[in-house]
């Protein structure tokens, strides 16, 4: 079965640009969205088909997709952005989601 | 304004049943992909089960032929009967709309808790 893999976790320090990978098997091939979890809270989509943003979503959240890997990158990260992340994508009829990133903001 | 309200979670022994229902308001179930989504405590998202708007339904590995995922048009209401349940299934589980664009999660849930335990 396909799997997504991402790094536990990610530190960066307020202002600066976190990168979150998520990385698969011709992941690039496919549509990635990033959720966006806070503790005590329903995930968030932040990025949908690999580097769209909806509505009411900050402009510093961007999403690329190439290859074997996806990267949610949010630029001039703040103290509001501390959650997990997750990829997500689709495949043979399944949603396949990474084992999240905690991203911290310090 | 799109709305999803799961309800039906709880305590429950190994091996005993419950039926989940999430009840929708500003669309109709019917006429979107709909999703089940758990999250076992302190640990990350896992899709359980999906139903297609024709009615066919998918699972996870780990749940089939144990849960099965179902709709009622007439309550606008999703529901997923869980059967033989496990320690293992314990989770928040979320309801989820698919977007139509894209194969994402659109709307989502609060969430109800169920605890397999004896």
């Amino acid at each position: 079965s396909y799997e997504l893999t991402q790094a536990p976790s990610v530190s960066v320090s307020p202002g600066q640009t976190a990168i979150i990978t998520c990385s698969g098997d011709k992941l690039g091939d496919k549509h990635v969205c990033w959720y966006q979890q806070k503790p005590g809270q329903s995930p968030v989509v932040v990025i949908y088909a690999s580097n769209k943003r909806p509505s009411g979503i900050p402009e510093r959240f961007s999403g690329s997709n190439f290859g074997n890997t996806a990267t949610l990158t949010i630029s001039g990260s703040q103290a509001v952005d501390e959650a997990d992340y997750y990829c997500q994508a689709w495949d043979k009829n399944a949603y396949i989601f990474g084992g999240g990133t905690r991203l911290a903001v310090l | 304004e799109v709305q999803l309200v799961e309800t039906g979670g709880g305590l429950i022994q190994p091996g005993g049943s419950l039926r989940l229902s999430c009840s929708a308001s500003g669309f109709i179930v019917g006429s979107k992909y709909m999703s089940w989504v758990r999250q076992a405590p302190g640990k990350g998202l896992e899709w359980v089960s999906v139903l297609y708007t024709g009615r066919t339904t998918y699972y996870t590995d780990s749940v089939k032929g144990r849960f099965t995922i179902s709709r009622d048009d007439s309550k606008n209401t999703l529901y997923l009967q869980m059967d033989s349940l496990r320690v293992e299934d314990t989770a928040t589980y979320y309801c989820a709309r698919s977007n139509d664009y894209s194969n994402f999660f659109d709307s989502w849930g609060q969430g109800t808790l169920v605890t397999v335990s004896s």
